[in-house]
């Protein structure tokens, strides 16, 4: 089984630009979350979507905004980049919202450097 | 979400049991204690989860103290593949998808 999908894999940028980051989730998972990963730390969360709506939002700038699809793909975007967002981000998905005790499954991440 | 408190670094040699232990003394009674873990250039791998009872999975066995407020993740036989940071993490029931990562303990499996 396909697990949770990301692209691109890596990605080099430069101060001012933006990007977007895709996310596909495991077939029949419509809760998907994005998670920032400075070297040398733990992901932090940005973002969880389900069922096409925000719910729920870390303590990231407005540069920072994602959407899910009715397929429940999603995507981050990031505009006016700063040399701290380099780093690895990762989309995890789950069965549900996050009620009950459903884990969430990562994807590899996208590697996002800014010079 | 509670805190969690897990040692920085721990050695194990392969084929032996790795403990690894995580304290999480401010844990409520409707928090889960999960356990991750992340290999190098990864993202990360869900290990297993419990509330208050012992659990056990292809992957490891997760013992959690009567009072809650320890837990210790086993991996029975480690390999060198198991080398990684393994984070413990608490969860809110019904508290949206947010996963809140400390900093892990680098576990290093030796030949």
């Amino acid at each position: 089984d396909a697990g949770v999908t990301q692209s691109p894999t890596h990605l080099i940028k430069t101060r001012g630009q933006h990007v977007t980051l895709r996310c596909s989730p495991i077939s029949g998972h419509k809760s998907v979350s994005w998670y920032q990963q400075v070297l040398g730390q733990g992901p932090q969360f940005i973002f969880q979507y389900y069922e096409k709506e925000e719910r729920g939002r870390g303590n990231f700038p407005d540069r920072f905004s994602a959407r899910q699809f009715p397929n429940y793909s999603s995507e981050l975007n990031v505009n006016a980049l700063l040399l701290g967002d380099s780093a690895l981000y990762l989309c995890a998905s789950s069965l549900v919202t996050g009620r009950g005790n459903q884990p969430q499954h990562f994807g590899d991440g996208t590697r996002l450097s800014i010079l | 979400d509670a805190k969690t408190t897990q040692p920085p670094s721990m050695d194990c040699a392969e084929g032996r049991a790795a403990n690894l232990p995580c304290n999480h003394s401010t844990i409520s009674g409707n928090e889960y204690v999960y356990w991750y873990r992340q290999i190098h250039s990864q993202g990360p791998q869900y290990i297993i989860h419990g509330l208050k009872n012992n659990e056990t999975n292809e992957m490891a066995s997760l013992i959690i103290t009567e009072d809650r407020k320890s837990s210790t993740l086993i991996l029975p036989h480690a390999t060198l593949r198991d080398t990684a940071v393994y984070y413990c993490i608490v969860r809110v029931v019904n508290a949206g998808n947010m996963l809140t990562f400390g900093g892990g303990t680098r576990l290093m499996v030796k030949p």
